[in-house]
C-alpha cells in the first residue's frame, strides 16, 4: 500500500498570506495525485487533479505541483473561505488508492 | 454534469444487516472505477473498495475484505454498500465517489450510518 504523508498537520494563515500545503507518497505515484478540500458536515470537493490541473470553478488562487512522491498545494492569497481540512489523494496503484491523513488550515 | 445520489441516513442495531446505495447520472457509468469511502466521526478518509460496473470487476482494501459486499447493477446506474452484521464500530460517514477519465473524483453527498444499541 503507497503512504500518503501530508504535513503540516495544521496549518494557520492570516487573510491574504501563503499557504503551502505538502503530500510525500511512499512510492512513485507519477503525475496521479489530487487535492480536494473538505468543509465540516460536507463532502470533500475536488480542487486539482494530474498534480498540476485546476478543476472546474476552482480559482487560481489554488495551485499544484510535484511529481513522484513530492507534491504541494498552494494558496497564493488565502480567503477566509478557505478554511477546512485539505487532503491528498493518489489513484495510481490498487489496492488501495490512498489518501493523506490531512491537513487543517486554520484562518488566524 | 455528473452526479451522485446517495440514500439517507440509517440507524441500526449492532448485528442488523444494512444496504446503502448510491446512483449515477450525467456520465458514462458502466465504464468508470466508482467506490466507497468510510470517514470515521472527526477522522480522515478511507477507501473501502472500488468497482467497475461494467463487468463488476470489485477491489478491496484488505481492512474491508470480508467486512462488506460491493455491488453494482448498470441497468439502473447503481452500486451499493452491504453489511450483514453491523458493529458500533462502523459508525462512520460513507461516500460514494467515482473516476472520471483521469480528471479527480465525483463525491455523493455521504450516508451516515450509526449503530447503536
Amino acid at each position: 500500500e503507497i503512504v500518503m504523508t501530508q504535513s503540516p498537520a495544521t496549518l494557520s494563515v492570516s487573510p491574504g498570506e501563503r499557504a503551502t500545503l505538502s503530500c510525500r507518497a511512499s512510492q512513485s505515484v507519477g503525475s496521479n495525485l489530487a487535492w480536494y478540500q473538505q468543509k465540516p458536515g460536507q463532502a470533500p470537493r475536488l480542487l486539482i487533479y494530474g498534480a498540476s490541473t485546476r478543476a472546474t470553478g476552482i480559482p487560481a488562487r489554488f495551485s499544484g505541483s510535484g511529481s513522484g512522491t513530492e507534491f504541494t498545494l498552494t494558496i497564493s492569497s488565502l480567503q477566509s473561505e478557505d478554511f477546512g481540512v485539505y487532503y491528498c489523494h493518489q489513484n495510481n496503484n490498487w489496492p488501495p488508492w490512498t489518501f493523506g491523513q490531512g491537513t487543517k488550515v486554520e484562518i488566524k | 454534469e455528473v452526479q451522485l445520489v446517495q440514500s439517507g441516513a440509517e440507524v441500526k442495531k449492532p448485528g442488523e444487516s444494512l444496504r446503502i446505495s448510491c446512483q449515477g447520472s450525467g456520465y458514462n457509468f458502466p465504464t468508470n472505477w466508482i467506490g466507497w469511502v468510510r470517514q470515521l466521526p472527526g477522522k480522515g478518509l478511507e477507501w473501502m473498495g472500488i468497482i467497475f460496473p461494467s463487468d463488476s470487476d470489485t477491489r478491496y482494501s484488505l481492512s474491508f475484505q470480508g467486512q462488506v459486499t460491493i455491488s453494482a447493477d448498470k441497468s439502473n446506474s447503481t452500486i451499493y454498500l452491504h453489511w450483514s452484521s453491523l458493529k458500533a464500530s462502523e459508525t462512520a460517514m460513507y461516500y460514494c465517489a467515482c473516476t472520471t477519465a483521469g480528471k479527480g473524483l465525483v463525491w455523493g453527498q455521504g450516508t451516515m450510518v450509526t449503530v447503536s444499541s
